[in-house]
């Protein structure tokens, strides 16, 4: 069964370092999402994308993030100066139009940051 | 600002009963409901999908959805410790793929 997978599974880092997460969204899928959970707390929307545009953010996702998909296949978040309160799990999740629309999530990447 | 409201829990039930969970919305003009099940450190994993009212059955698992009472639940029958976990109301406010608004989830407890 196809689903989303993401990379790394967990990542450590500095405040202030640049991280990039990654996912490779199901194949035939063509919208893309990330949300974040932070421990304890409900799951938030970052950022959609689709048509290789951003559709809708949040006002979480401030000018410190940005998202690209370098080729065909993966999908990537960009934290260019991580802040402690960036420590979260960030899940990708992707959607086709069918279905309801319904969105498949990925195992998530626990973010810390020291 | 759209709200989704679920009762955070615990919800204790014994193995074999019927575990019955709720969420409300804010949006009226929502247009489909989700519920997903987390365990510890995972995932959101979709349980099933609803966007018309009444009733919709897949296995063990009833959703049911009221849009005049902004109202949406989820029924688990024969509930086994394996379906212990937290369960995540998530509602789609517009059509066309568009964002989740979860709720903050209700952690279900099946005891043996």
């Amino acid at each position: 069964e196809p689903e989303v997978t993401q990379t790394p599974s967990h990542q450590v880092t500095q405040m202030g370092q640049e991280v990039i997460l990654r996912c490779v969204p199901i194949s035939n899928h063509l919208y893309f999402y990330w949300y974040r959970q932070i421990l304890g707390q409900k799951v938030e929307f970052l950022v959609s994308f689709y048509n290789n545009e951003i559709s809708e953010k949040s006002e979480i996702f401030d000018d410190q993030f940005s998202v690209e998909r370098p080729d065909g296949s993966n999908f990537t978040l960009k934290i260019r100066s991580t802040k402690l309160e960036d420590s979260a799990m960030y899940f990708c999740a992707s959607s086709d139009s069918g279905e309801a629309e319904t969105q498949y999530f990925g195992p998530g990447t626990r973010l810390l940051v020291l | 600002q759209k709200e989704v409201e679920q009762n955070s829990g615990p919800l204790s039930v014994p193995e074999g009963a019927i575990a019955s969970l709720n969420c409300t919305y804010s949006d009226r003009g929502s247009q489909s409901f989700f519920w997903y099940r987390q365990y510890s450190g995972k995932s959101p994993e979709l349980i099933m999908f609803i966007y018309s009212n009444g009733d919709k059955e897949d296995g063990r698992f009833t959703a049911q959805l009221n849009k005049a009472s902004q109202y949406v639940s989820l029924l688990i029958r024969d509930s086994q410790p394996s379906d212990s976990a937290t369960y995540l109301c998530a509602v789609m406010p517009n059509s066309g793929n568009t964002p989740l608004v979860f709720g903050k989830g209700t952690r279900l407890s099946v005891i043996a």
